[in-house]
């Protein structure tokens, strides 16, 4: 049973460039939360999709945008980059909603020059 | 608001000592509370959650935690640190609907033999 998984491992991005995060739930879990953790801090609640709709979002800007697909894999998609968005973007999945564990993929290193 | 408080940034222990990382919320109600553990440049794993009932859980890897709800704490325990231990830990809470994970700053631990 594969875990969650998330594209690409590492990526470099230049300022005012936008970027596309990728994640693949576990099999059976139905929703899909993003994290961002920056360098020596706790990971930052971004957003939450659940049956393709953001449900929930935490303090980011609207240049932080999401999507959720039908088999209930997710982007995140950031645009305008700015040098304080390097950091470690966490997606988690989960089944019906939050009411459950999460679990953690790898996480995708964003670094922003 | 909820906060997730860990007081201690970094602890030194010596393999095979017994090991204690602290963890206090802040929640009206009792939320649901779980310990994460990641290894360097890694995702999170769970370790152990709490949603009700036994306020002693036991999780992966021979850690177990205690929910104290007159202390409002969440402290993670393991009788006998092997060198595998090191890496950072973190304690989160969720409300018990939504799935908002907050977390706190995490503990690094360091095993030294």
């Amino acid at each position: 049973d594969a875990g969650v998984t998330q594209s690409p491992t590492h990526l470099i991005k230049t300022r005012g460039q936008q970027v596309t995060l990728r994640c693949s739930p576990k099999s059976g879990h139905d929703t899909v939360s993003w994290y961002q953790q920056a360098l020596g801090q706790g990971p930052q609640f971004i957003f939450q999709y659940y049956e393709e709709e953001e449900r929930q979002r935490g303090n980011f800007p609207d240049r932080f945008s999401g999507h959720q697909f039908p088999n209930y894999s997710s982007e995140l998609n950031v645009n305008a980059l700015l040098l304080g968005d390097s950091a470690l973007y966490l997606c988690a999945s989960s089944w019906g909603r939050g009411r459950n564990e999460q679990y953690f993929g790898p996480g995708t290193r964003l670094t922003v020059t | 608001a909820q906060s997730v408080t860990q007081p201690d940034i970094h602890i030194t222990v010596s393999e095979g000592a017994s090991l204690e990382l602290r963890c206090n919320y802040s929640y009206g109600a009792t939320p649901y509370l779980f310990w994460y553990v990641q290894s360097p440049g890694q995702g999170l794993q769970l370790l152990l959650k709490y949603f009700s009932g036994d306020t002693l859980v036991q999780g992966i890897k021979g850690f177990e935690a205690e929910f104290k709800r007159s202390q409002s704490s969440f402290n993670l325990r393991k009788p006998s640190v092997h060198w595998s231990d090191a890496a950072e830990y973190f304690c989160a809470v969720v409300r018990n609907q939504g799935g908002k994970l907050i977390f706190g700053q995490g503990t690094e631990l360091s095993v030294k033999p």
